[in-house]
């Protein structure tokens, strides 16, 4: 069965360091891979996904299929990063959507 | 359109009542995921349906817990009897299977506290 595995459930990072959120997947095909966002009292929204290869508020993420992760990249924190993140794995556009357990990122001013 | 809207908001109900949250999905969207979220658990699928078909129930914790989706515009989850270990954020999703956007949208969620 397909998995994501966030390893860390809480980062810290200063602010205008380098953030970069874990992710690990398991699945032997090609899967919908995705960042989703929640902001304090709001609900989830998509961050990015795999496939648009785009940079969203300066996170990026790049899918290695050799070490199976698809980690979030952002270059300098910035204070209104500070969120919960998940990662999800789909198979295909008809299944259903795998979500990681989080992981909280708390940026220090 | 307004989103994925779920109802209620807050639901604060005693232990071995029935609970009932509502979700109306995006319309035009053919999938639709009902999610539980805790400290400890983070983000769970408890089941999802395609084109008002439940296609995986596999997360469904129990008995106590059933869903339904009557029509492409509304679904149910159910819990019954309640107990406190219910307690969570429970999320309805949608998602449409074509077009370059695939992801899934979220409503607002409902937080139930079971005492």
């Amino acid at each position: 069965a397909q998995r994501v595995t966030q390893p860390e459930k809480l980062l810290s990072v200063f602010k205008g360091a380098p953030v970069e959120l874990k992710c690990n997947y398991s699945y032997s095909g090609s899967p919908e891979l995705f960042w989703y966002v929640q902001y304090s009292r709001q609900r989830l929204q998509l961050l990015l996904r795999h496939i648009s290869r785009e940079s969203i508020k300066g996170f990026t993420a790049d899918l290695n299929k050799g070490e199976t992760s698809f980690h979030l990249k952002k270059p300098f924190a910035q204070e209104e990063d500070s969120a919960m993140y998940y990662c999800a794995l789909r198979r295909n556009r008809d299944d259903k959507i795998i979500f990681g357990k989080g992981t909280r990122l708390h940026i220090l001013p | 359109d307004a989103g994925v809207i779920q109802s209620p908001r807050h639901e604060v109900t005693e232990m071995g009542q029935e609970v009932t949250l509502r979700c109306k999905p995006i319309s035009g969207h053919n999938s639709l995921f009902w999610y539980r979220q805790t400290m400890m658990r983070g983000l769970e699928l408890l089941i999802y349906f395609n084109n008002n078909v439940p296609i995986d129930d596999s997360g469904m914790p129990e008995d106590r817990f059933s869903a339904k989706m009557p029509n492409a515009s509304f679904s149910t989850l159910k819990i019954q009897p309640s107990e406190p270990r219910d307690s969570a954020v429970y999320f309805c999703a949608s998602s449409f299977g074509q077009g370059a956007n695939t992801e899934a949208f979220f409503g607002q969620g409902t937080r139930l506290t079971v005492v």
